[in-house]
């Protein structure tokens, strides 16, 4: 049973407007979320996260935002740049678990120039 | 040196062959971690060590054994792999019990199994 869930394979946005990944998750225990992006023949690169204390987080054009009471997080990235293309993957853990981490399928994001 | 490197970057074996792969990280954390990427598969976790201790195994065949000889180093030795083990194997590490803190990866390690 896959207890986090991006549902979505791929994204394709235009250069500039905004790029919208979600991510789903269904262990209440959860109280640690990650957004890793991957480019090809990379290992993943660490984004931005946020706890389960907060429902946003943001750094400069990334922001995460989290609802609780719908098991759900979403990461926007405004604006969106070429660059940006690449997969990316949601991952949560729960405390005591010494960082165990659970991942999403990832989403591949594509940004047209 | 990057933070968490892996060596080598590409591996072909028989299955009857033994290798292992190597990690090292330089960032001073204290936990180091295994995860097995299959092709449009979920990263898998396989093994945890913190502080050198092993403090998860994912129900891992017994051809894949792990050595952490300290914190910084992490080693996966294999030994008469099959086919389905073919895989981008991820190495990683953080710092735990100071509050939340994220995982960082090497390249991984390609392994091809013939």
């Amino acid at each position: 049973d896959q207890q986090v869930k991006q549902n979505s394979p791929s994204l394709s946005v235009q250069e500039g407007r905004i790029s919208i990944l979600n991510c789903d998750y269904t262990n209440s225990m959860f109280d640690y979320f990650l957004w890793y992006k991957k480019y090809p023949a990379e290992g993943p690169t660490f984004l931005i996260s946020i706890s389960s204390i907060k429902d946003k987080n943001e750094d400069g054009r990334f922001t995460v935002f989290l609802n609780k009471s719908a098991k759900h997080l979403s990461l926007h990235i405004v604006p969106s740049q070429p660059g940006d293309s690449a997969v990316y993957f949601c991952a949560a853990s729960a405390a005591a678990s010494y960082g165990k981490l659970t991942f999403g399928q990832g989403t591949i994001l594509t940004v047209h120039p | 040196e990057t933070g968490v490197t892996q060596t080598p970057r590409h591996l072909v074996m028989g299955m009857t062959n033994k290798k292992s792969l190597k990690c090292e990280q330089h960032l001073g954390h204290n936990a180091m971690y295994w995860y097995k990427q299959s092709a449009k598969k979920p990263l898998e976790l396989m093994f945890v060590y913190n502080f050198k201790e092993q403090t998860e195994n994912n129900s891992v065949p017994s051809r894949f054994s792990p050595e952490c000889p300290n914190s910084s180093h992490l080693f996966l030795h294999l030994h008469t792999l099959q086919p389905e083990d073919s895989a981008l194997y991820l190495c990683a590490s953080s710092q735990v019990g100071e509050g939340d803190q994220p995982q960082h990866f090497g390249d991984g390690t390609r392994l091809s199994i013939l």
